[in-house]
């Protein structure tokens, strides 16, 4: 079956622009990740979303929102970009039950703010 | 509040050799789960095995095994008979369902070489 699909790849963003990125989780899986990967803090936790409802946050300033359609695909969404959001964003699905089966993810956005 | 700690930032094994990296965790909680992901320069994550704490019995998954010390804290992943499509960063992370997110570590990156 497919897997957790993240569009674009690429995005390079002018400093003050918003930006949205798209993911699709695998089927039937109802819950979907964000992280945010940089050289310099690793991998931190952005939100989760299960069946539409924000279900865990993580400590990002309030430019970072996401959401969740009845499909399951998620959007996270950077408001005024500051040079410092450049990252790899990542999206994982899991069903959302249990984490027995672990997260599986994207490829992920490698997005440039410039 | 949990951390993962990787000590070793890069390692490197032989092709054919074992090699074993190291992952240390801080924790409260007595239910909670580990695993290590693989990311290659294609950025995507894979799950290479997962570890719940529960259990005694180590996990293995094909040539990857880890060595679970729950008292100490310690999850290390053990490659054997190491192959060149092996190099790639590796992360160890942490789940709990308190915290409904993955921790991860800094990343050690493997070099594999003939």
């Amino acid at each position: 079956k497919a897997g957790v699909t993240q569009t674009p790849r690429y995005l390079i963003k002018t400093r003050g622009q918003q930006v949205t990125l798209s993911c699709s989780p695998i089927s039937g899986h109802r819950s979907v990740s964000w992280y945010q990967q940089t050289p310099g803090q690793g991998l931190q936790f952005l939100f989760e979303y299960f069946s539409e409802t924000q279900r865990n946050k993580g400590n990002f300033p309030g430019r970072f929102s996401g959401r969740q359609f009845s499909n399951s695909r998620s959007e996270m969404n950077v408001s005024t970009l500051e040079l410092g959001d450049s990252a790899l964003y990542l999206c994982a699905s899991s069903l959302g039950q249990s984490v027995d089966y672990g997260y599986t993810f994207g490829s992920g956005t490698r997005l440039t703010v410039v | 509040a949990q951390t993962v700690t990787q000590s070793q930032p890069e390692m490197s094994v032989q092709e054919a050799e074992t090699v074993t990296l190291s992952c240390t965790y801080d924790t409260s909680e007595s239910d909670y789960y580990l695993f290590w992901y693989k990311q290659p320069p294609s950025r995507q994550m894979i799950l290479v095995i997962r570890q719940e704490a529960y259990k005694q019995q180590n996990a293995t998954e094909n040539r990857f095994s880890v060595n679970f010390q729950k008292a100490a804290k310690s999850f290390s992943l053990k490659i054997s008979d190491s192959q060149l499509g092996d190099a790639a960063m590796y992360f160890c992370a942490y789940y709990t369902g308190t915290a409904s997110k993955l921790t991860f570590g800094t990343g050690t990156r493997l070099q594999v070489t003939l």
